[in-house]
C-alpha cells in the first residue's frame, strides 16, 4: 500500500467551480501535511500547510482528519490559474523526509 | 523566499556518460539538501537525504555508487548520476532545509534527464 494515496484524476471542471480533492495516508505517526501545487515540467510549490482544525487562505481550504487519516483539499470559485496537479504529501514520522502523493491533476476550462 | 537554483536545468547524454547535477541555495545556508527523482505522472521520489559535510543517507533501492551525492558546503549539492543508462531519464529535483527541520524545504527547478 502507498503512503500517501490520491485520486489521480484529472477533473475537468468549468471556471467558477468548486471542486474537492482527498488523500490518505497510511503511517498514523505522520507529523505534518501539505499540499504542493505542480505545474507541468516545474518543481513542487507549497500551496498550503494542513492543520487539524482546518485552515483557509483565500479560496483554498484544507481539512486533517488523524482518526481517519485523511485529508482535503477545497478549491472554490475555480479559476484557469488553478490547472495544475496537486501533490499531497506528508511529513512521515520519525523518518524526518517529506512523503509525496502521485498527484491529482486539475484541468480547469472556460 | 527562499531561493534553490539548480543547473544545468535540461541535459541530454549518451548512454554510459557520467552526468553531475548542482543545488545551490541562494539567500541562506542549507544544512541538509534532498534529492528526488520523478518520473512522467508518478510522485517525487526521494533518492537521498544529504547533510553537509557527512556521507548522504540513501532511500532503500537507490543505489549510492550510481547516484552520487557531495554536500561540500552549506550551499551547495551535487548529484552525480554515474554511467546513465536510457532507465535513468527522469525528472531530477533537489531541495534545501535549514535547521528547521524537513518539514521546511526549499525547491529547486528540477533538472530534466534525457539518456539516449
Amino acid at each position: 500500500r502507498k503512503e500517501v494515496e490520491q485520486d489521480p484524476g484529472p477533473f475537468n471542471v468549468p471556471e467558477g467551480a468548486t471542486v474537492a480533492f482527498n488523500c490518505t495516508y497510511s503511517n498514523s505517526a505522520s507529523q505534518s501535511f501539505f499540499w504542493y501545487r505542480q505545474d507541468c515540467r516545474k518543481e513542487p510549490k507549497l500551496l498550503m500547510s494542513v492543520y487539524s482544525s482546518g485552515n483557509e487562505d483565500g479560496r483554498f481550504t484544507a481539512q486533517l482528519n488523524r482518526a481517519s487519516q485523511y485529508i482535503s483539499l477545497l478549491i472554490r470559485d475555480s479559476k484557469l490559474s488553478d490547472s495544475a496537479t496537486y501533490l499531497c504529501v506528508v511529513l512521515s514520522g520519525g523518518y524526518n523526509k517529506l512523503i509525496f502523493g502521485a498527484g491529482t491533476r486539475l484541468a480547469v476550462h472556460p | 523566499g527562499a531561493v534553490v537554483s539548480q543547473h544545468p536545468s535540461r541535459v541530454i547524454c549518451k548512454s554510459g556518460t557520467s552526468v553531475k547535477i548542482e543545488c545551490r541555495s541562494l539567500d541562506f545556508q542549507a544544512t541538509t539538501m534532498f534529492w528526488y527523482r520523478q518520473f512522467p505522472k508518478k510522485s517525487l521520489m526521494l533518492m537521498a537525504t544529504s547533510n553537509e559535510g557527512s556521507k548522504a543517507t540513501y532511500e532503500q533501492g537507490v543505489e549510492k555508487d550510481k547516484f552520487l551525492i557531495n554536500h561540500a558546503s552549506l550551499t551547495l549539492s551535487t548529484l552525480t548520476v554515474t554511467s546513465a543508462h536510457p532507465e535513468d531519464s527522469s525528472f531530477y529535483i533537489c531541495s534545501a532545509g535549514d535547521s528547521s527541520g524537513a518539514d521546511t524545504q526549499y525547491f529547486g527547478p528540477g533538472t530534466r534527464l534525457t539518456v539516449l
